[in-house]
């Protein structure tokens, strides 16, 4: 069955510096998505992703976020300047419509210190 | 702004019992998610609910949608142990989805 592959899987950073997630959608498929989950809390949407722009931000992702789609098959997650209040898991997920609903990727946890 | 809630937030349960978690949502949509997530885990679908009177069962869990009443519910029949987890609905009124703040089910022998 097809998947989401997120890398790394764990990636600790000192405050203050820039980290990119990365993930690996599901090849067919044309939205994308950026979630987190702050530890023990429920999961919020960050941005979703299609033709190569933002279709749709939440008011978490500020101007310290950003994605990209550099290669046609990679989509990062960008945090510019690192807070400790971004320490979460990161979910990156792809929508192929709404009868398979969307695929979920394994999560990277962030840890700010 | 889209609301979603679930409740309840917090369910402990012998095994063999039934309960219900219910979860109502604050705009119109007809694409409901259900969502299981283990400790540390990601998230693993376990129904997609596209219509008004959908109802999906898989093993012990049965989901269903009333879009009128923007309600969904997923019934859990003789629980085990094994569905300890924690349980997540998402509602996706456009190409995006919005989570419910999940409920933490225990199932205790």
């Amino acid at each position: 069955e097809p998947e989401v592959t997120q890398t790394p899987s764990h990636q600790v950073t000192q405050m203050g510096q820039e980290v990119i997630l990365r993930c690996v959608p599901i090849s067919n498929h044309l939205y994308f998505y950026w979630y987190r989950q702050i530890l023990g809390q429920k999961v919020e949407f960050l941005v979703s992703f299609y033709n190569n722009e933002i279709s749709e931000k939440s008011e978490i992702f500020d101007d310290q976020f950003s994605v990209e789609r550099p290669d046609g098959s990679n989509f990062t997650l960008k945090i510019r300047s690192t807070k400790l209040e971004d320490s979460a898991m990161y979910f990156c997920a792809s929508f192929q419509g709404a009868y398979y609903g969307y695929t979920f990727g394994s999560g990277t946890r962030l840890t700010v210190v | 702004e889209l609301k979603v809630e679930q409740n309840p937030l917090f369910l402990s349960m012998q095994e063999g019992k039934n309960y219900t978690i219910y979860c109502n949502y604050s705009t119109t949509s007809d694409r409901l998610y259900w969502y299981r997530q283990d400790p540390g885990k990601s998230l693993e679908s376990l129904f997609v609910l596209l219509s008004n009177g959908a109802v999906k069962q898989e093993g012990r869990l049965m989901a269903s949608l009333d879009t009128k009443a923007r309600l969904s519910t997923l019934h859990i029949t003789a629980a085990v142990h094994d569905l300890s987890a924690t349980y997540f609905c998402a509602v996706s009124p456009r190409r995006d989805m919005r989570f419910g703040a999940g409920t933490r089910l225990t199932v205790k022998p």
